[in-house]
């Protein structure tokens, strides 16, 4: 089956310091990959996305390569800032299991000024 | 357009009550899924819409749980005989199906608590 799993949290760091979460996937087919956020009180929101192997999705200063080889997405930032709080969350798509998609458990992160 | 809405956003419903949830998705998508996420774990699927058809059911939509999306517009999610362990976020994306990003769009969430 597909599933996600990515690395647990919290995750505390300063400002400035530099971000991995990471993120490891299992899927039958060919999946898209995604990151997702959600800020505190607010719902989920679309950070980034990969659809094929060696691509790289890139947002507000986040970045994540599809590795297919060692089935992973990691996300990184090179340098995070207070308002980047959040819990990320990774996720897979098959498009012809439609569409739905399967998330990791989460990663929360607090940036401390 | 003003992106998924969902309502209500908060339930309190005590054990063995019937309840409804409604999503509006954007306008022009033309499907629609429905997640339950606990607390501390990443959404996980229920079911989803392609228009009016229901097109897949998850293992965890037990036969309390029904969905409707009639003409293909806003959907509702029905949880008959509720149970403390029905108590979640309650989420709903949409998604214009052969649109180049493929993006869910997902509304606020509706939080249910069975007491």
């Amino acid at each position: 089956g597909n599933s996600v799993t990515q690395m647990e949290g919290p995750v505390t760091l300063s400002e400035e310091a530099f971000l991995t979460i990471n993120c490891t996937y299992t899927a039958t087919g060919y999946p898209s990959l995604f990151w997702y956020v959600q800020y505190p009180g607010e719902g989920l929101q679309l950070l980034l996305k990969a659809t094929k192997a060696d691509d790289k999705g890139s947002n507000k200063g986040f970045e994540a390569t599809y590795r297919k080889e060692t089935t992973s997405f990691h996300l990184e930032k090179g340098s995070v800032q207070v308002s980047d709080s959040a819990v990320y969350f990774c996720a897979l798509s098959v498009s012809n299991q439609g569409g739905k998609l399967i998330f990791g458990q989460g990663t929360e992160l607090s940036v401390k000024p | 357009d003003t992106g998924v809405s969902q309502d209500p956003r908060h339930k309190i419903t005590k054990r063995g009550q019937n309840v409804t949830f409604r999503c509006d998705p954007i306008s022009e998508h033309n499907r629609l899924y429905w997640y339950r996420q606990t607390l501390g774990q990443g959404p996980e699927f229920l079911t989803y819409f392609q228009n009016e058809a229901q097109l897949e059911k998850s293992r965890l939509l037990s036969d309390r749980f029904s969905a409707e999306r009639p003409k293909g517009s806003f959907s509702t999610l029905e949880i008959q005989r509720t149970e403390q362990g029905d108590s979640a976020m309650y989420l709903c994306a949409s998604l214009m199906r052969g649109a180049d990003r493929n993006e869910q769009f997902f509304g606020p969430g509706t939080r249910l608590t069975v007491l």
